[in-house]
């Protein structure tokens, strides 16, 4: 167990609609990163917050978009969803920018 | 931009022996560090070993240990006794030192079957 833990484990929902995946990360962390990992396109970075900033943005589409709380939590929004974001959607913390990352168990989306 | 190279989509390995994931990197920066992560069929993502660019002993958890070899830009990991828990996806993984940013890039995995 890593300690950052993930909800909810799996989601089904249908084209079109918006879902929101949450993160909680290890006590202590204050950086929270998302990744995707789809069959296509590997695991890829979509983005980080810092202690509730944005840091750095990947390949994240403009319909994705995400948070970080005063309590640190992130939330990544996933709207008009399409069949290709189908994936398994990681986030992973660490205590600051440059320490190891740990992940979390990961949501899995399905698009139907 | 960073890239990631894992030539080997699949490996194979008898229980008890030695097996080598290989990878090769490419980048510009001389500070960055090095990462592989081990992923079962759960598909949790689990560190399994780091190395800092800067370091020139490689780096050794137990039974994994990594041949770095910065001139050449290859890291490879090499799993000695394997045991029946250590099949999994492996993916090599690069984490710029010098930028603001910390996104790991990984390369596109190596899937390790042990087979007993």
């Amino acid at each position: 167990d890593s300690g950052v833990t993930q909800t909810p484990k799996h989601l089904i929902t249908a084209t079109g609609q918006r879902v929101t995946l949450r993160c909680s990360p290890r006590s202590g962390d204050l950086s929270v990163y998302w990744y995707q990992q789809s069959l296509d396109q590997g695991l890829q970075f979509l983005i980080q917050y810092y202690n509730g900033e944005e840091r750095a943005k990947g390949n994240i589409l403009e319909r994705f978009s995400a948070q970080q709380f005063p309590d640190l939590h992130s939330e990544l929004n996933l709207s008009s969803l399409e069949l290709g974001d189908s994936a398994l959607y990681f986030c992973a913390s660490s205590f600051g920018r440059q320490e190891t990352q740990y992940f979390g168990p990961g949501t899995r989306l399905l698009v139907l | 931009a960073q890239t990631v190279t894992q030539s080997q989509p699949e490996m194979s390995v008898q229980e008890a022996e030695t097996v080598t994931l290989s990878c090769t990197y490419d980048t510009s920066e001389s500070d960055y560090y090095l990462f592989w992560y081990k992923q079962p069929p759960s598909r949790q993502m689990i560190l399994v070993i780091r190395q800092e660019a800067y370091k020139q002993q490689n780096a050794t958890e137990n039974r994994f240990s990594v041949n770095f070899q910065k001139a050449a830009k290859s890291f490879s990991l090499k799993i000695s006794d394997s045991q029946l828990g250590d099949a999994a996806m492996y993916f090599c993984a690069y984490r710029s030192a010098e930028t603001s940013g910390s996104r790991l890039t990984f390369g596109e995995g190596t899937q390790l079957t042990v087979n007993p």
